[in-house]
C-alpha cells in the first residue's frame, strides 16, 4: 500500500520552462491537495480538489495549474517557471473535509 | 493578526522532560485543530487532532484546547532524542477542508 506518491523528488528546471509535478494515491480518497513549503512560512495551499472533475484555487494559485480526471491522480502544471516557485511541494489527501491529510514525500523544486 | 500563530523556536528540552508546544489562532469560528511532526526533509504526519476544549491524550502525547482563549497546545511527556522535529499546528476554520491553515512550526531538540 503506497499511500500518496509524489514524482520526481527533486528537479532544477530554468527560468520560463514548465513542467508537470505528479500526484497518485491508492487510499481511495475524495479530496486531494496541492501545498508549498518556503522557510519560515508555513504550508500555503496552492489548489485542491473534492472529487474528480472538481478542483478549485487554494491560497497561492497563481502560475499553476491542476487537473483531476480520476480519483487516484492529481498533477500539478507549472507554466513559465520563476524563480519565486523555488519550495518544496507537497501533494496531500484527505477522506473528508473535516479530516487529516496524509502527505506524500514532497518534492524539492529550484528554479534557476 | 496571523491566522495561526508559532512560535518557530528552537525550543530545547532536556530527555525526560515535557515539551510544552504552543498554538494560537485568531478565527473564534475554528472547529478542528490538528498537530503534525515534520522531519527534516520529511513529509508532515499528524499526531494528534481535537475538536472539543479540554485534553486528549494520546501515549506521551496530550492535546488540549481552549476555544475561550484561542488556543491549542501539544504536550509531550517523557521526551525522547527522536521527538526532535519541527511541530506544525493546524486550524480549520469553517468552510471545509480547504480553509485550513498551517502556522510555521516550532522547532523541537531534545537534548540527550
Amino acid at each position: 500500500n503506497a499511500g500518496v506518491t509524489q514524482t520526481p523528488k527533486f528537479r532544477i528546471l530554468k527560468i520560463g520552462q514548465s513542467m508537470t509535478l505528479q500526484c497518485t494515491q491508492d487510499m481511495n480518497h475524495n479530496y486531494m491537495y496541492w501545498y508549498r513549503q518556503d522557510p519560515g512560512m508555513g504550508l500555503k495551499l496552492i489548489y485542491y480538489s473534492v472529487g474528480a472533475g472538481i478542483t478549485d484555487k487554494g491560497e497561492v494559485p497563481n502560475g499553476y495549474n491542476v487537473s483531476r480526471s480520476t480519483t487516484e491522480d492529481f498533477p500539478l502544471r507549472l507554466e513559465l517557471a520563476a524563480p519565486s516557485q523555488t519550495s518544496v511541494y507537497f501533494c496531500a489527501t484527505g477522506g473528508g473535509a473535516n479530516t487529516e491529510a496524509f502527505f506524500g514525500q514532497g518534492t524539492r523544486l529550484t528554479v534557476v | 493578526q496571523k491566522e495561526v500563530e508559532q512560535n518557530s523556536g528552537p525550543l530545547s528540552v532536556p530527555e525526560g522532560a515535557i515539551a510544552s508546544l504552543n498554538c494560537t489562532y485568531s478565527d473564534r469560528g475554528s472547529q478542528s485543530f490538528f498537530w503534525y511532526r515534520q522531519y527534516s526533509g520529511k513529509s508532515p504526519e499528524l499526531i494528534m487532532f481535537i475538536y472539543s476544549n479540554g485534553d486528549k491524550e494520546d501515549g506521551r502525547f496530550t492535546a488540549q484546547l481552549n476555544k475561550a482563549s484561542q488556543y491549542v497546545s501539544l504536550l509531550i511527556r517523557d521526551s525522547q532524542p527522536s521527538d526532535s522535529a519541527t511541530y506544525l499546528c493546524a486550524v480549520n476554520r469553517p468552510g471545509g477542508y480547504q480553509k485550513v491553515t498551517f502556522g510555521i512550526g516550532t522547532k523541537l531538540q531534545v537534548i540527550p
